[in-house]
């Protein structure tokens, strides 16, 4: 089956520590997204990539990291500079073509220790 | 002033009731329009993907825009308890590009 897979379904971070999420695709879709997602707010965008070796800055983009090195494969790292990381990290994917919707994955939860 | 704004609920029916879900928005450039349901722990799952002006019909769900008002909504025909989820609207699309812009999400409850 197509889909996106995260990875993993709940991660916890000490005080000082970086954290890298996982996303995969196997939809064959050049862009993909990192939201986060917090009560009460609509989806923020984190960071976005359109295509492999390329990536851009979204909203809140502060104190998170990415790598696009595969098309398949966009990990987010959560750094120590991120103070208030606490949250449900959601990533997704489209093709840019034709602005076809998104499509996401099942989501991180991320808490601090 | 949102981009979008999306009444966060809670809404609570009773099971076989007609739903209706709506957003606002400000920006008229917005061409393409959805809707996504999401279970609780679980990532937004596509529902209803509309561009432009209209009515579009799958199943149990009707997806409706108004760019003239800036208006969409969603009605769920006959709803079931399994409906029990959060639903957000999403536009994209105009001076946009293919950024999406998402509402907050309304809380639906339908009661068996």
């Amino acid at each position: 089956d197509g889909g996106i897979t995260q990875s993993p379904k709940y991660l916890f971070r000490k005080e000082g520590q970086n954290v890298t999420l996982s996303c995969e695709q196997n939809l064959n879709h050049d862009a993909m997204y990192w939201y986060r997602q917090d009560p009460g707010q609509g989806l923020r965008l984190i960071y976005y990539s359109q295509i492999v070796n390329d990536f851009q800055k979204g909203d809140i983009a502060e104190g998170y990291s990415v790598s696009r090195e595969k098309k398949e494969s966009f990990p987010l790292t959560v750094t120590s500079a991120q103070k208030n990381p606490t949250a449900f990290y959601l990533c997704a994917s489209s093709n840019t073509a034709s602005n076809q919707p998104q499509h996401f994955g099942d989501g991180t939860r991320l808490s601090i220790l | 002033q949102k981009e979008v704004e999306q009444d966060p609920g809670p809404l609570s029916v009773p099971e076989g009731a007609i739903v209706s879900l709506n957003c606002t928005y400000s920006n008229s450039a917005f061409q393409y329009f959805m809707w996504y349901r999401q279970y609780s722990r679980k990532g937004p799952e596509l529902l209803m993907y509309t561009y432009s002006s209209g009515n579009k019909e799958d199943g149990r769900f009707t997806a409706q825009v108004d760019k003239s008002s800036k208006y969409i909504s969603l009605f769920i025909r006959d709803s079931q308890p399994s409906d029990s989820a959060t639903y957000l609207c999403a536009m994209s699309g105009g001076t946009g590009g293919f950024k999406t812009i998402f509402g907050a999400g309304t809380r639906l409850f339908v009661k068996a």
